[in-house]
C-alpha cells in the first residue's frame, strides 16, 4: 500500500502568489514524523519543514507552512509569495514509530514559478 | 563544509562492472542511511546504519549490493556486476539520533549510469 500520495506531478504559479502542494499520507502508527523536501535540480535534498503527529499546532518555516490535517491525513505544504527559485521538485515524506529511521518518500510534485 | 560528502558525484560504468561509492556523514553523526531514486521517483530506503553496526537492509540490496562502515565514520555501497536497472541517484544522508522527529541530513547524491 502506497504510504505517501502526491498526486499533483506538476503545478505552475505565478511569482509572488502563494500555492498548496498536497500530501496524503496512511500509517497506523500513532507517532510519526511528516516532512517535506525541495529537490532542486543539482540534486540535493533540502529539508523545508517538518510535523510532529502530537503537534497541535501547523508548523511553519519561514515562506513554508504546513498544514496538518490529522483526521483527513493530509500535510499539505503551503509556499507564500513564491519567488523563481522555488522552482524545483518537492516530496513529502513521513518516518514512523518513535524510533523511526526509515523515511518513506512519496513521488513528488514539480513545481514551476512563473515570472 | 561540514555537511554530507559524496563521492564520486557521477559515474558512468559498464554492466558487469563493479563500482563503489563512499559517503562521509557529517561528523558527530552516529546514524547513517544509504537511498536509491530512479528518475521521476521518491528516493528508496535501502539501508541504515548505527554507528558501524548495520541494522536494516532493504529487500531493494539484492546479494550484488553491499554497504560498509568500519569505524562508524564514512561508508561505501559496492554494487557488484552491475546491471542497467542500477542506474540511478544514490543518495546518503546522516543524522544524530534515530526517531521519527530527528532531521536526516542529504548529501548531493552519486549518480550512476550503467551502459
Amino acid at each position: 500500500a502506497q504510504k505517501i500520495t502526491q498526486t499533483q506531478p506538476g503545478m505552475f504559479v505565478q511569482e509572488k502568489e502563494a500555492v498548496t502542494l498536497d500530501c496524503t499520507y496512511d500509517t497506523s502508527d500513532q507517532s510519526y514524523g511528516l516532512f517535506w523536501y525541495k529537490q532542486p535540480s543539482s540534486g540535493e535534498m533540502i529539508f523545508l519543514i517538518y510535523q510532529g503527529s502530537y503537534d497541535e499546532q501547523n508548523a511553519t518555516e519561514g515562506r513554508y507552512s504546513l498544514n496538518f490535517q490529522k483526521a483527513r491525513k493530509s500535510a499539505n505544504l503551503v509556499i507564500s509569495a513564491s519567488q523563481l527559485g522555488d522552482s524545483a521538485m518537492y516530496f513529502c515524506a513521513m518516518r514512523e514509530g518513535l524510533t523511526g529511521f526509515k523515511t518513506i518518500f512519496g513521488a513528488g510534485t514539480r513545481l514551476f514559478v512563473k515570472a | 563544509d561540514t555537511g554530507v560528502s559524496q563521492n564520486p558525484r557521477h559515474k558512468i560504468t559498464k554492466r558487469g562492472q563493479n563500482v563503489t561509492f563512499r559517503c562521509d556523514p557529517i561528523s558527530e553523526h552516529n546514524r547513517l542511511y544509504w537511498y536509491r531514486q530512479t528518475l521521476g521517483q521518491g528516493p528508496e530506503f535501502l539501508t541504515y546504519f548505527q554507528n558501524e553496526a548495520q541494522l536494516e537492509k532493504s529487500r531493494l540490496l539484492s546479494d550484488r549490493f553491499s554497504a560498509e562502515r568500519p569505524k562508524g565514520s564514512f561508508s561505501t555501497l559496492e554494487i557488484q556486476r552491475t546491471e542497467q536497472g542500477d542506474s540511478a541517484m544514490y543518495l546518503c544522508a546522516s543524522s544524530l539520533g534515530a526517531g521519527n522527529y530527528n532531521e536526516q541530513f542529504f548529501g548531493p547524491g552519486t549518480r550512476l549510469t550503467v551502459l
